[in-house]
């Protein structure tokens, strides 16, 4: 079956330190994206991708990275630069969002330790 | 002013009673508005999209948009409770390649 997976489901952090969070999709979708949840403040959208090796910034992009090296693949790492990490942190991709939306994965919960 | 926006609830209905949810933009350049669902703990869903002033119908989900006054809102008819959810509105802007998300309305469906 087609879709987009993320892990870990659960990831806990402690201070100081790196972490990536995985997110692979074989739907064959050219663009990607990641979003942080938090309660009440919506989706915000930290990074996106329209292209392999190719990636831009979004709204709060500060104290995380990406990469594209695959069509499938966009991990993101938080880094110790990001001072409040905790959060419900969403992947998705689209074969185009004016028409069609996104698709999301299933997400990836964080919690600083 | 926020780009989308809406009320956050919560919307409390009885079951069998219609549910209409309400969500404005502020970039009148937007062109696509998308309806998800998302449940406690889980990631969105999409149920409903649309492009073109008037109403879209999908079983027991309408959309509306009406464009000169940048709201676009989702009727669920024959409410259940089944359908109590976050419900978020999300819309294109700009060059539309991406979505821009409110912050969702929370929908109780009562027995």
């Amino acid at each position: 079956d087609g879709g987009i997976t993320q892990s870990p489901k659960y990831l806990f952090r402690k201070e100081g330190q790196n972490v990536t969070l995985s997110c692979e999709q074989n739907l064959n979708h050219d663009a990607m994206y990641w979003y942080r949840q938090d309660p009440g403040q919506g989706l915000r959208l930290i990074y996106y991708s329209q292209i392999v090796n190719d990636f831009q910034k979004g709204d709060i992009a500060e104290g995380y990275s990406v990469s594209r090296e695959k069509k499938e693949s966009f991990p993101l790492t938080v880094t110790s630069a990001q001072k409040n990490p905790t959060a419900f942190y969403l992947c998705a991709s689209s074969i185009g969002p004016k028409n069609y939306g996104y698709t999301f994965g299933s997400g990836t919960r964080l919690t600083v330790v | 002013q926020k780009e989308v926006e809406q009320n956050s609830g919560p919307l409390s209905v009885p079951e069998g009673a219609i549910a209409s949810l309400n969500c404005t933009y502020s970039d009148r350049g937007s062109q696509s508005f998308f309806w998800y669902r998302q449940y406690s703990g889980k990631s969105p869903e999409l149920i409903m999209f649309i492009y073109s002033n008037g109403d879209k119908e999908d079983g027991r989900f309408t959309a509306q948009l009406n464009k000169a006054s940048q709201y676009v809102s989702l009727l669920i008819r024959d409410s259940q409770p089944s359908d109590s959810a976050t419900y978020l509105c999300a819309v294109t802007t700009g060059t539309a390649s991406k979505l821009t998300f409110g912050t969702g309305t929370r929908l109780q469906v009562t027995l």
